[in-house]
């Protein structure tokens, strides 16, 4: 029972705009919308996550949408070292978070020089 | 502040030996948890931990078992190992809530022969 769906994979040239996208349409009220990436097999590494609200960080912005029932992770300015596999998750907010997160396949981010 | 510590890296193990995967937080984070990442799939949850002396079930608990007697370690033992536990093995490690990052070791890649 997937919480969340996104491309198996995209391709993006270098220093343009990376926007992977993310249906949640189940998600209820108190729950986040998390963005992580995995590099290579490394361990995965937080990347931004918001409620209701547009966010920015020094890595990236994350833009959901009124109905919050879907999101889009930008990379401003996309490099060769942001190939990698993207997850969308979705968490609860209060009292959440004991049980982990909830990882699917992701999207394959693959930049292009 | 080295954030999450998992060791081994690597370790090949014969078929029916055990062991234990040893991971340690420098964060003072409550919640800890352990995945498995098989090939080409995302990660799932195996075990988690709210706090010292408390452990509950993930998603694929079978063939493991986990302790927490500090704040700072939570080891992964493996029982009488198979070749389905072949995987690589995550710890991470969060405070409290939905709304907080889980920060996440670099892994332990175990192969069973």
């Amino acid at each position: 029972d997937a919480k969340t769906t996104q491309p198996p994979s995209m391709d993006c040239a270098e220093g343009r705009a990376a926007n992977l996208p993310c249906n949640h349409s189940t998600i209820s009220g108190n729950e986040y919308v998390y963005w992580y990436r995995q590099i290579h097999s490394q361990g995965p590494q937080y990347i931004i996550h918001g409620l209701k609200n547009n966010e920015t960080n020094e890595m990236a912005s994350l833009i959901i949408t009124e109905d919050r029932k879907s999101s889009t992770l930008i990379l401003p300015h996309a490099t060769l070292r942001d190939t990698a596999v993207y997850y969308c998750i979705v968490r609860p907010k209060l009292g959440g978070g004991a049980d982990g997160l909830t990882f699917g396949k992701g999207t394959h981010l693959i930049i292009q020089p | 502040n080295a954030g999450v510590t998992q060791t081994p890296k690597f370790r090949i193990l014969k078929i029916g030996q055990s062991m234990t995967l040893q991971c340690a937080q420098d964060m003072n984070h409550n919640y800890m948890y352990w995945y498995r990442q098989d090939p080409g799939m995302g990660l799932k949850l195996i075990y988690y931990s709210v706090g010292a002396g408390i452990t509950d079930k993930g998603e694929v608990p079978n063939g493991y078992n986990v302790s927490r007697s500090t704040t700072e370690d939570f080891p992964l033992r493996l029982e009488l190992a198979a070749p389905s536990q072949t995987s690589v093995y995550f710890c991470a490690s969060s405070y409290p809530g939905g709304g907080t990052e889980a920060f996440f070791g670099q892994g332990t890649r175990l192969t069973v022969v």
